[in-house]
């Protein structure tokens, strides 16, 4: 069974910083790539980051370059975000999520971690 | 960047019926589109890959067909458990990977 743990959210103010982690179980993590992507209160999907299974490649919606920071420790099997400079756009539920290398991307999800910028 | 558009932004039906659900992208993406089921106060979960594909664990009334720009999801028979919001995604072009804005099937 595949499994992706979301955690590190909560509730911080604009200017702050967070580092969500991802835990993932159930799969050959090595083998995957991983992105995170969040979901503002109401609102739709939005891809935020991804990096490529070896950790030698990241890439960052436009919305979040330069304040966020994607990483992976495959000896540990999580995924990071770094959130720098958090600003009440960026509150929402935030998933992290897996691929199949060149088969599809998002084939499973977590259940997500709440982040409210707020002051 | 390739945009994703859904239509209708809602749909209201009853249990039993058929359901369309269309997405089109400003570009081609060939076959690379995925669609994806979000339960109210759950994560999204795939349910088609390809276009076409079912993934893993997707009854067999959830049907995907299209290419190029235009795409479309089937429930052949809505159940209970359908009444959810779907999202169209493309993946042949990245970054960015892109969602639809969604489709609400709700009761009628």
């Amino acid at each position: 069974q595949i499994y992706l743990v979301e955690s590190g959210g909560g509730v911080v103010q604009p200017g702050g910083s967070l580092r969500l982690s991802c835990a993932a179980s159930g799969f050959t993590f090595t083998s995957c790539g991983m992105y995170w992507v969040r979901q503002a209160p109401g609102k739709g999907l939005e891809w935020v980051a991804y990096i490529r299974k070896d950790g030698h490649a990241q890439y960052y919606a436009d919305s979040v370059k330069g304040r966020f920071t994607i990483s992976r420790d495959n000896s540990k099997n999580t995924v990071y975000l770094q959130m720098n400079d958090l600003g009440i756009e960026d509150t929402a539920l935030y998933f992290c999520a897996k691929d199949v290398p060149d088969v599809v991307a998002f084939d499973y999800w977590g259940q997500g971690t709440l982040v409210t910028v707020s002051s | 960047e390739i945009v994703m558009t859904q239509s209708p932004a809602t749909l209201s039906v009853s249990p039993g019926e058929r359901v369309t659900l269309s997405c089109r992208t400003s570009q081609s993406v060939s076959n690379s589109v995925g669609w994806f089921q979000q339960r109210p106060g759950q994560a999204p979960r795939l349910l088609i890959y390809g276009a076409s594909t079912r993934a893993t664990g997707t009854p067999a009334r959830f049907s995907g067909s299209g290419s190029g720009t235009e795409f479309t999801l089937t429930i052949s028979s809505l159940q209970s458990e359908d009444f959810a919001v779907y999202y169209c995604q493309q993946y042949n072009d990245w970054p960015p990977w892109t969602f639809g804005q969604g489709t609400k099937v709700e009761m009628k």
